[in-house]
């Protein structure tokens, strides 16, 4: 099974909205990272937020992590059509070496 | 600069053939990672390699074994294909000591699908 889950699976909305999304891990983590995957292709790194941090931001993208509850949130702000696609966090648990964990994705369809 | 550059982009095998899949890192990238990602799915981690050495591994068979040459590139290879092989496989390049601080970077993958 995996570490990590998100959540909705499925998100759709209007371009320009905001598109939220959560993920919630089991164990200690050294870092959470959020990736994006268009169509069943590579996946592209968007943020990475280390277990000392509380929030981050890039671009329209905010992260926020909360260690206490073993999870994490991404809002992509001003949604446009070609954000179109799934988004999945992944951890590198403390106890895991170098390997990244990631949940199942939530996919994000924005309408234009 | 180059990406990760996998091949071939498809491939279509019968079950008990073998296969391998190539992966060229990230310029200046000394660690590749092999990724199993299932329709539907987040992606499963298979093992990684540093320095020629499989540095860890995830939970697959001894089916799936691979290879890393001194110029960094790798190779995965999977004996006896299953039906269940089927998938989109993915490599991604890091640099050992950034792993903290950096994210991975993936390429485009190789979808295998055993028939």
């Amino acid at each position: 099974s995996q570490q990590g889950e998100e959540d909705p699976q499925a998100l759709s909305i209007q371009e320009g909205e905001n598109a939220t999304m959560n993920c919630s891990y089991k164990t200690s983590i050294n870092n959470l990272q959020w990736y994006r995957q268009n169509s069943g292709r590579g996946l592209v790194h968007l943020i990475l937020i280390r277990s000392n941090e509380r929030e981050k931001h890039s671009g329209r993208l905010r992260v926020t992590l909360d260690t206490s509850k073993k999870s994490s949130s991404l809002l992509i702000t001003a949604s446009r059509a070609a954000d179109t696609a799934s988004y999945f966090c992944a951890q590198r648990a403390k106890a895991a070496g170098n390997k990244l964990t990631f949940g199942g994705g939530t996919r994000v369809l924005v309408k234009p | 600069d180059a990406g990760v550059t996998q091949s071939p982009t498809h491939l279509i095998k019968t079950r008990g053939q073998q296969v391998t899949l190539r992966c060229s890192p990230k310029s200046g990238h000394d660690t590749v990672s092999w990724y199993q990602q299932a329709l539907g799915q987040g992606p499963q981690f298979i093992f990684q390699y540093y320095e020629e050495e499989e540095r860890q591994r995830g939970n697959f068979p001894d089916r799936f074994s691979g290879h890393q040459f001194p110029n960094y590139s790798s190779e995965l290879n999977v004996n006896a294909l299953l039906l269940g092989d089927s998938a989109l496989y993915l490599c991604a390049s890091s640099l050992a000591n950034g792993v903290l601080n950096y994210g991975y970077t993936f390429g485009s993958g190789t979808r295998l699908t055993v028939v």
